[in-house]
């Protein structure tokens, strides 16, 4: 199995919900990434978790709450969201330790609309 | 820091024909990994080949092959007999060796590759 499941697919939110998006790998990988795309751009990173403790935080403001509860879960707990939050939510998992499978694998994303 | 630089935004190429993407990086670092990922329109992220730095030999997987040329910080991705399923967005990618905080993958600024029938 070497699939990164992101739920919902699509989600649209007002500036005043709260929501979370979650996101599960079974291959064992203990580094799992939040990522955040705009259209035409690079992914850029938000969160890594190395061992379900957070390893890097890429000064995300704190209307973003990750969570990992554990080795195969990542949750992204959204509130009071701009508009100009609206993008396409990674998540991606791998290996930590030098390893044969170094990349990372990524899900298909949540595209997240804020109104 | 390391950087990743992908200075072509858009290529174009005729199916059936060979087409190279360019890919620079920078860093301090002897030992790392290369990748080139492909984004299709349906948005999932998936690796089309990996590089390992300590590797003399190039990638290749199928009809793609890397060009690593270490000492110019080099690393161009050729498509061979390029398929309308090659359209897609390219992306260079970057990860240090080193364990923890520098586990992270930095990406390039990507290259909009289109098929021409």
């Amino acid at each position: 199995d070497t699939e990164v499941t992101q739920t919902p697919k699509h989600l649209v939110m007002g500036m005043t919900n709260k929501k979370s998006l979650k996101c599960e790998q079974h291959m064992g990988h203990r580094a799992m990434y939040w990522y955040k795309q705009k259209a035409k751009k690079p992914p850029e990173l938000m969160f890594v978790y190395s061992y379900e403790k957070l390893s890097i935080n890429e000064s995300v403001p704190s209307r973003f709450s990750p969570e990992c509860p554990n080795s195969s879960l990542l949750n992204l707990h959204l509130h009071a969201l701009q508009p100009e939050d609206s993008a396409l939510y990674l998540c991606a998992s791998s290996q930590v330790l030098r390893t044969l499978t170094p990349e990372a694998f990524f899900g298909q994303g949540t595209r997240l609309t804020v109104v | 820091a390391q950087t990743v630089t992908q200075s072509q935004p858009e290529m174009s190429v005729q199916e059936a024909e060979t087409v190279t993407l360019s890919c620079t990086y920078d860093t301090s670092e002897s030992d790392y990994y290369l990748f080139w990922y492909k984004q299709p329109p349906s948005r999932q992220m998936i690796l089309v080949i990996r590089q390992e730095a300590y590797k003399q030999q190039n990638a290749t997987e199928n009809r793609f092959s890397v060009n690593f040329q270490k000492a110019a910080k080099s690393f161009s991705l050729k498509i061979s007999d390029s398929q309308l399923g090659d359209a897609a967005m390219y992306f260079c990618a970057y990860r240090s060796r080193l364990t923890g905080a520098n586990s992270k993958l930095t990406f390039g600024k990507g290259i909009t590759l289109s098929v021409r029938p």
